[in-house]
């Protein structure tokens, strides 16, 4: 069945540091790929997303390409902040009529000023 | 608009107990779902409806019923609580259709605590 896979956590990094959290996934058809965060105590809420081969997702200053060929939907931000201290989380959809979705296991980031 | 709301926050059951968690969406959503999170394992589906009067299993439904009598209330019952369903439980909502397009959103969820 289809699945997502992303990269292990925690992930730490000095204030303004790059970030990149790799995300790939297995599908047999066409799904829509999500970014979701989730700050500590509170539900997720999305943070990006992508519907088609090629197409960039972005928010908040935050960046992820749906990578067809490769079959990867990173994320990426030039300079994180403390305030973006969370846990991410890549997620599928499989389409059709409901909106199911699979989700990767999250990666914890932790950002120090 | 309140978005999706969950009751209660904190609970603590002895193994054997039932309850139920309450979730209640007022953005005329007709999809909503019951995830469950666990460490290093994501959320994973329970069960979920696309409209009032229709629920589907998901990928983890033992444990766990779930009703939809109306558009905006869509409760997940525990019916013998067991220390495996110690979790934190996530409702969400969104609009059917547009092919899994739709952003999901997401209560601040339940941490359940089975004894």
């Amino acid at each position: 069945g289809d699945s997502v896979t992303q990269m292990e956590g925690p992930v730490t990094l000095s204030e303004e540091a790059f970030l990149t959290i790799n995300c790939t996934y297995t599908a047999t058809g066409y799904p829509s790929l999500f970014w979701y965060v989730q700050y500590p105590g509170e539900g997720l809420q999305l943070l990006l997303k992508a519907t088609k081969a090629d197409d960039k997702g972005s928010n908040k200053g935050f960046e992820a390409t749906y990578r067809k060929e490769t079959t990867s939907f990173h994320l990426e931000k030039g300079s994180v902040q403390v305030s973006d201290s969370a846990v991410y989380f890549c997620a599928l959809s499989e389409g059709g009529a409901t909106n199911k979705l699979i989700f990767g296991t999250g990666t914890l980031l932790a950002v120090q000023p | 608009n309140a978005g999706v709301t969950q009751t209660p926050k904190f609970q603590v059951l002895k193994t054997g107990q039932s309850m139920t968690l309450q979730c209640a969406q007022d953005m005329n959503h007709e999809y909503m779902s019951w995830y469950r999170q666990d460490p290093g394992m994501g959320l994973r589906l329970i069960h979920y409806s696309v409209g009032a009067g229709i629920t589907d299993q998901g990928e983890v439904p033992n444990g766990y019923n779930v009703s939809r009598s109306t558009t905006e209330d869509f409760p997940l019952r525990l019916l013998s609580a067991a220390p495996s369903q110690t979790s934190v439980y996530f409702c969400a909502s969104s609009y059917s259709g547009a092919w899994g397009h739709n952003e999901q959103f997401f209560g601040p969820g339940t941490r359940l605590t089975v004894l």
